[in-house]
C-alpha cells in the first residue's frame, strides 16, 4: 500500500531564508507525486507534481521539488521564503493520474519576520 | 469560473442526527473525491466517485457513511447517526478529463457534533 511520511511536523524559518520540506513515500513503482499547500480554513492548492521525466520540477510561488528514486524522496524547496508562505504543506502520492491520492500528515510552516 | 463548491461550510449536529454534505465539482469535471481531515492531522481518503458510480470506497467507514454522485446535481456525503468522533473537516476535490492528476479542492465543510 502507498504511504507518505513527512518527518517534520512543524518548521520555523526566517523570512528570506531558504526552505526544504522533507517527504518520503512508499510505493512499488514510480508514483505520481504532489505537493499541496493549505492556508488556515481553506482548501488545498497544488504547488507542483511529478509524473515522469525531469526529476527537478518547478511549481507555483517559486517552489521546486526533486524526485530521488534511490531515496524514495520528493523534497520541496524554496530559495527565499516570504511571510505569505506560512501554511500547512502536504506531500501526496498516487498510483495513476485518477487514482486516489494519499496524503502525508503535513508540515506546518511558520515564518518569522 | 466557479471552483469546487461545498456546502454547508459549517454544520452543527447533535449525536444521532444525520449530516449531509454537498459538493459541486468544477464545471466539466466528472471525478469527485471526498477526504476527511481531523484536527492536527492530514487528509484521509474516503471515497472516489464518477458520475453515478463509486470507483473506490476503501476509505469509507462501513457503517453510517455513504456517498453518491448522481447524473444530475452535486455529490453528497451522508453521515447517519453522527457521533462526536465524526467532527472533522470534510473536503471534496474534483478532477477533469484532461488527466493531469491535479485535484481541485473545495474549501471544506466543517462538521461539529455536540
Amino acid at each position: 500500500a502507498q504511504s507518505v511520511t513527512q518527518p517534520d511536523i512543524h518548521i520555523t524559518v526566517s523570512e528570506g531564508a531558504s526552505l526544504e520540506l522533507r517527504c518520503n513515500y512508499s510505493y512499488g513503482a514510480t508514483p505520481y507525486l504532489f505537493w499541496y499547500v493549505q492556508s488556515p480554513g481553506q482548501g488545498l492548492q497544488l504547488l507542483l507534481k511529478y509524473f515522469s521525466g525531469d526529476t527537478l520540477v518547478q511549481g507555483i510561488k517559486g517552489f521546486e521539488a526533486e524526485f530521488k528514486r534511490s531515496q524514495s524522496s520528493f523534497n520541496l524547496r524554496k530559495p527565499s521564503v516570504h511571510w505569505s508562505d506560512a501554511a500547512e504543506y502536504f506531500c501526496a502520492v498516487g498510483k495513476t493520474s485518477y487514482d486516489k491520492v494519499i496524503f502525508g500528515p503535513g508540515t506546518s510552516l511558520s515564518v518569522i519576520p | 469560473n466557479a471552483g469546487v463548491m461545498q456546502n454547508p461550510r459549517h454544520l452543527v449536529r447533535r449525536r444521532g442526527q444525520e449530516a449531509r454534505l454537498r459538493c459541486s465539482p468544477m464545471k466539466g469535471h466528472s471525478h469527485v473525491y471526498w477526504y476527511r481531515q481531523l484536527p492536527e492531522e492530514g487528509l484521509k481518503f474516503m471515497v472516489y466517485l464518477q458520475k453515478e458510480n463509486i470507483i473506490d470506497e476503501s476509505g469509507m467507514p462501513k457503517e453510517r457513511f455513504s456517498a453518491e454522485f448522481p447524473k444530475e446535481g452535486p455529490s453528497i456525503l451522508r453521515i447517519q447517526q453522527v457521533v462526536r468522533g465524526d467532527s472533522a473537516a470534510y473536503f471534496c476535490a474534483s478532477a477533469g478529463q484532461a488527466n493531469t492528476g491535479e485535484l481541485f479542492f473545495g474549501e471544506g465543510s466543517r462538521l461539529t457534533v455536540l
